[in-house]
């Protein structure tokens, strides 16, 4: 799976738009870009994923460049409950066996200010 | 109940001791993992089964060893851990398909003295 890169860090504040961009330059076409988040001291939670066209859910959207070699997580109106390290990770689009493996990177934490 | 539980929340253990940690979902899925993260660390991978069956060991040492008796259940077994084991253990299960997304449970805390 290809390697993404984020930035350790980032502020927001309360009630603004967070732009969380990610870089994976290595990318290959078979592989999706997914978000997770993980709240301190809990399991992380799936937030949104997209292959090539941007996507949008309840809790985020995903804008994929054109090239797919960077993408940013929009989350449109952050609150303080949406403090929480934010993953990267590009995976495999292929059915079962060892390509299901989810691989977590460091992400990037993001603090929203009041 | 939904989703995915782990029990306990919270272990404490001694080096000679023996104990399990549970997982348990209720999505229908077919594919569970087991992740450790340590502190200030990245979740790290440690095993996979699908089908109820082990699909990968990302070197775990033999004190921790496995069990998926059927697709809703999973365990961890440990025995004669160390201190540097002690970590976040989370389960995680997903419906394996071209782009899955993963459904975590709340973890367990382990604490080994």
């Amino acid at each position: 799976d290809a390697k993404t890169t984020q930035p350790p860090s980032m502020d927001c504040a309360e009630g603004r738009a967070a732009n969380l961009p990610c870089n994976h330059s290595t990318i290959s076409g078979n592989e999706y870009v997914y978000w997770y988040r993980q709240i301190h001291s809990q399991g992380p939670q799936y937030i949104i994923h997209g292959l090539k066209n941007n996507e949008t859910n309840e809790m985020a959207s995903l804008i994929i460049t054109e090239d797919r070699k960077s993408s940013t997580l929009i989350l449109p109106h952050a609150t303080l409950r949406d403090t929480a390290v934010y993953y990267c990770i590009v995976r495999v689009a292929k059915y079962g066996g060892a390509t299901n493996k989810l691989i977590f990177g460091t992400g990037t934490l993001l603090a929203v200010q009041p | 109940e939904t989703g995915v539980t782990q029990t306990p929340r919270h272990l404490v253990m001694g080096m000679t001791n023996k104990k399990s940690l549970k997982c348990e979902q209720h999505l229908g899925h077919n594919a569970m993992y087991w992740y450790k993260q340590s502190a200030k660390k990245p979740l790290e991978l440690m095993f996979v089964y699908n089908f109820k069956e082990q699909t990968e060991n990302n070197s775990v040492p033999s004190r921790f060893s496995p069990e998926c008796p059927n697709s809703s259940h999973l365990f961890l077994h440990l025995h004669t851990l160390q201190p540097e084991d002690s970590a976040l253990y989370l389960c995680a299960s997903s419906q394996i398909s071209r782009g899955e997304s993963y459904t975590f449970g709340s973890g367990t805390r382990l604490t080994v003295v």
